[in-house]
């Protein structure tokens, strides 16, 4: 079965400093890889995915992810935080047809 | 804003009952998909349209079902409502059938069952 882990449930981080929030996948053939933002009584927003092609994915608001093969990793990063970054993060993930799957999602506080 | 629209924003009903969520897609999107997003279950796929036909069935309950209309917006239906079927339904819509297209999420109808 498919999956993908966010280890870290809260992620609190100094405004100005980087930030880095984890995502691992298990999906069988080439995957597909997202990063969603959550704020509070709103829905998910696109951040940012990967197909293929550059393993840098670069998205909304300043954000990136490195595609790491062989760690089958997908981290989301920022160089520099924004107290407006503080919201919930989703990692989802799937291959072919089937259907995504979402991370339990990892909660970032950026602390001014 | 999204370009998804979904009503109602709010809705409490009791145990034992039927409830309908509507949805709209973005405008020109052919694919939605609904969304059950619970504190500890997290956010779990329940049933996905494409263009009026069903495309993928994720953990969506027997007691639960959607259709997609001509006009593309879709129904979530709801029935023999129980406690734990509380949770944030979630809507969202992406321009064509397959995985890697990004996905668009309205703001959801929050359900509580008492």
């Amino acid at each position: 079965a498919q999956s993908v882990a966010q280890p870290e449930d809260q992620v609190n981080v100094a405004e100005g400093n980087p930030l880095t929030v984890k995502c691992t996948y298990s999906v069988s053939g080439n995957p597909y890889l997202f990063w969603y933002v959550q704020y509070p009584n709103r829905g998910l927003q696109f951040l940012l995915k990967y197909i293929t092609g550059d393993n840098l994915v670069k998205g909304s608001y300043g954000f990136e992810a490195e595609f790491n093969k062989s760690q089958t990793s997908f981290h989301l990063k920022k160089p520099s935080a924004l107290v407006s970054d503080s919201a919930l993060y989703f990692c989802a993930g799937g291959s072919g047809n089937t259907p995504l799957v979402f991370g339990k999602g990892t909660r970032l506080s950026v602390i001014a | 804003d999204s370009g998804v629209t979904q009503t109602p924003k709010h809705l409490i009903t009791a145990t034992g009952q039927r409830v309908t969520l509507r949805c709209s897609p973005r405008s020109g999107d052919l694919s939605v998909y609904w969304y059950q997003q619970s504190l500890d279950q997290g956010l779990q796929f329940l049933i996905q349209y494409y263009n009026g036909e069903e495309r993928a069935k994720g953990n969506i309950l027997e007691r639960f079902s959607a259709q997609q209309f001509p006009d593309l917006h879709s129904e979530l239906n709801l029935s023999s409502l129980e406690l734990g079927d509380s949770a944030l339904y979630f809507c969202a819509s992406s321009a064509r059938d397959g995985n890697y297209y990004e996905q668009y999420f309205g703001p959801g109808t929050r359900l509580t069952v008492t």
